[in-house]
């Protein structure tokens, strides 16, 4: 099972959109893209998920391309407190619980 | 208080000691997890539990052992602790109950070192 491809790293203007891309080829029909970030030290947290349709939340927005081969996940206003490490997911949501983490993308924001 | 926590947060011990990591919910959550992270790696799964009771093996469970008597609590145990077992280990529950996705909470991680 392949995991997602994502860049090893990432700047950011604070106040400005961050776009962070992943590409998730392989992902099957029940399979959804999640999305989860690590602040330093600390325990990863969920940001938000989709299947096909784009997504948002407080915290983010979802695209996930027609043929759901990528997404990206887009932080509107990033602050400084949105530096992190940022890992996207293919899972299915039912049935196992399973999370396979990669390396992320480790994402900075410039003040 | 309300959570997931993880005890101790920083622990060091010596090659061939036996070490057990604690993890408790106060969720009720059926699954639980345990992953280890290395410098400058992302999370590796090391056994899971779906239920009390119930575990299983994730990505590298070799040199570890769990168990599950309550719903509540995911011991994990170095059965005889190697240099190699030196990482930030985390805990996390989950459940779709009454939620239709799967969200994990993680704890605030284990630091072990083995000396």
């Amino acid at each position: 099972d392949a995991k997602t491809t994502q860049p090893t790293s990432m700047d950011c203007a604070e106040g400005r959109a961050a776009n962070l891309p992943c590409n998730h080829s392989t992902i099957s029909g029940n399979e959804y893209v999640y999305w989860y970030r690590q602040i330093h030290s600390q325990g990863p947290q969920y940001i938000i998920h989709g299947l096909k349709n784009n997504e948002t939340n407080e915290m983010a927005s979802l695209i996930i391309t027609e043929d759901r081969k990528s997404s990206t996940l887009i932080l509107p206003h990033a602050t400084l407190r949105d530096t992190a490490v940022y890992y996207c997911i293919k899972r299915s949501n039912f049935g196992n619980e399973k999370l396979t983490f990669g390396t992320g993308t480790r994402l900075t924001i410039i003040p | 208080d309300a959570g997931i926590t993880q005890s101790p947060r920083y622990k060091i011990t010596e090659t061939g000691r036996q070490v057990t990591l604690m993890c408790h919910q106060t969720w009720s959550h059926s699954y639980m997890f345990w992953y280890r992270q290395d410098l400058g790696h992302g999370l590796r799964l090391i056994y899971y539990s779906a239920a009390a009771d119930i575990t299983d093996k994730g990505e590298v469970p070799d040199g570890y052992v769990v168990s599950r008597s309550k719903t509540e609590n995911f011991p994990l145990t170095l059965e005889s602790a190697t240099r190699s077992q030196t990482s930030v280990y985390f805990c996390a529950s989950s459940d779709l109950l009454g939620r239709g996705y799967n969200e994990q909470f993680f704890g605030p991680g284990t630091r072990l070192t083995v000396l």
